[in-house]
């Protein structure tokens, strides 16, 4: 079983549109999350950190939900330039300060 | 500017060559890392070093090899071991929030 799993997608919406990603992990110690996005053919880049209360960047809302297991993004307001791929972390402190990416999930905005 | 940088972009290896990626960082982070990401998959953890001279083995450390000599920098050898290098390398580092960086990315061609 893999450590964190996401939907590969992709999900296709129009402009303007409100999109959720989720993820969900497998260890219960898990104790830091991210979400990252990657464009094609480039290194990922950090979007937020994901906090027990959840937290608010802008369009961007995240998630956690630690009882169940998984993590959420959701997109308000969808722009042409979000289109990417979005990764879900995870970070064990306690093994080694490791991290665990999930495959990501594509997201295609269209006009 | 802070940041991590990877040379050289791009890496043409000839079969049963050995290479060397670089990986330099000015961010003054204890922790670096490097994954390989194969299209259209995830990143798989290679090695990963918390300090100067230790580091420790990822998920497919077979056919690979690193050093940490510097807090700076974190080398990666791909060795003629490794049966099929072909593939994005990415380098990270980590601050003290656990919030990965990562470098542009070196892609390898095995010709």
């Amino acid at each position: 079983r893999k450590e964190v799993e996401q939907d590969p997608g992709p999900f296709n919406v129009p402009e303007g549109a409100t999109v959720a990603f989720n993820c969900t992990y497998s260890n219960s110690a898990s104790q830091s999350f991210f979400w990252y996005r990657q464009d094609c053919r480039k290194e990922p880049k950090l979007l937020m950190s994901v906090y027990s209360s959840g937290n608010e960047d802008g369009r961007f809302t995240a998630q956690l939900n630690r009882a169940s297991q998984y993590i959420s993004l959701l997109i308000r307001d969808s722009k042409l330039s979000d289109s990417a791929t979005y990764l879900c972390v995870v970070n064990i402190i306690n093994n080694f300060n490791k991290f665990y990416f999930g495959s990501g999930t594509k997201l295609n905005v269209k006009p | 500017d802070g940041g991590i940088t990877q040379s050289p972009k791009y890496l043409f290896r000839k079969e049963g060559q050995n290479v060397t990626l670089s990986c330099e960082q000015n961010l003054n982070h204890d922790a670096m890392y490097w994954y390989r990401q194969d299209p259209g998959q995830g990143l798989r953890l290679i090695y990963y070093s918390q300090i100067v001279n230790d580091f420790q083995k990822g998920d497919i450390a077979e056919g690979y090899s690193v050093s940490r000599e510097k807090k700076e920098s974190f080398p990666l050898t791909v060795t003629s071991a490794q049966k099929n290098p072909t593939a994005f390398y990415l380098c990270a580092s980590t601050n003290r929030a656990y919030e990965q960086f990562f470098g542009p990315g070196t892609r390898l061609t095995v010709l």
